[in-house]
């Protein structure tokens, strides 16, 4: 059973458009970590959200985390090819101490 | 601070042979997970060890896949005999503790392709 659910899957989009990636759960999540992950390399820590309804800037990411902690959001406004990559949400459900991934999106800005 | 450190970086292997992974941790971090990423996917947890102790393994497919982590350091991931859709990375990351305080951190992950 898959816990966290990403859309969209792949995403290709010119250099200088906005996007907005999602992350889904059923289940309550304490916090909830974006990564993006390079090709031949491991996920990198981009944000950590907490609280629900809290919104986290990281120069033209912006992050939010549901009212319900239940939900993620990642929006990237006037996108770069440097932004190309695969994004992770990922985080322990609530009453687990299991830590898990969401399907990804796999991300491609084209110049 | 020195990051995980994994071993081999690439390995070719045939159907039904034997394969291990090596992870060396950060050092002081007591939670080590290993995670099967297929290509273009989410990383899938195998197995999550607190110390020498596992947390869950409830992904590992236990009739093939093992691991260890003998002195709660590094660990080493076993498939004994692999199967075509092992063909993936495989991630090995730690964390200080197991809660959402302490971030995980990744290795650069062992292809392994099963011909």
């Amino acid at each position: 059973t898959q816990l966290l659910e990403q859309s969209p899957q792949f995403l290709s989009i010119q250099e200088g458009e906005n996007l907005t990636v999602y992350c889904n759960s059923s289940s309550v999540f304490s916090s909830l970590q974006w990564y993006r992950q390079e090709p031949g390399e491991g996920p990198v820590l981009l944000v950590t959200v907490v609280t629900g309804g809290e919104v986290k800037k990281l120069k033209r990411l912006t992050f939010q985390f549901g009212d319900a902690r239940k939900d993620s959001s990642l929006h990237i406004t006037a996108a770069q090819t440097g932004d190309t990559g695969l994004y992770l949400c990922a985080g322990f459900p609530s009453r687990t101490y299991k830590y898990i991934f969401g399907t990804g999106t796999r991300l491609k800005v084209l110049a | 601070e020195a990051g995980v450190a994994q071993s081999p970086r690439y390995k070719i292997i045939e159907k039904r042979q034997s394969v291990a992974f090596w992870c060396n941790p950060i050092s002081g971090h007591a939670t080590l997970y290993w995670y099967q990423q297929i290509l273009g996917q989410g990383p899938k947890l195998l197995i999550q060890f607190q110390n020498n102790g596992v947390v869950d393994d409830s992904q590992l497919p236990k009739d093939r896949f093992s691991a260890e982590r003998l002195k709660g350091v590094d660990s080493t991931l076993k498939i004994q005999p692999a199967k075509l859709e092992d063909s993936a990375v495989y991630l090995c990351a730690s964390s200080l503790e197991s809660t959402a305080n302490s971030p995980l951190h990744f290795g650069n992950g062992t292809r392994l392709t099963v011909t």
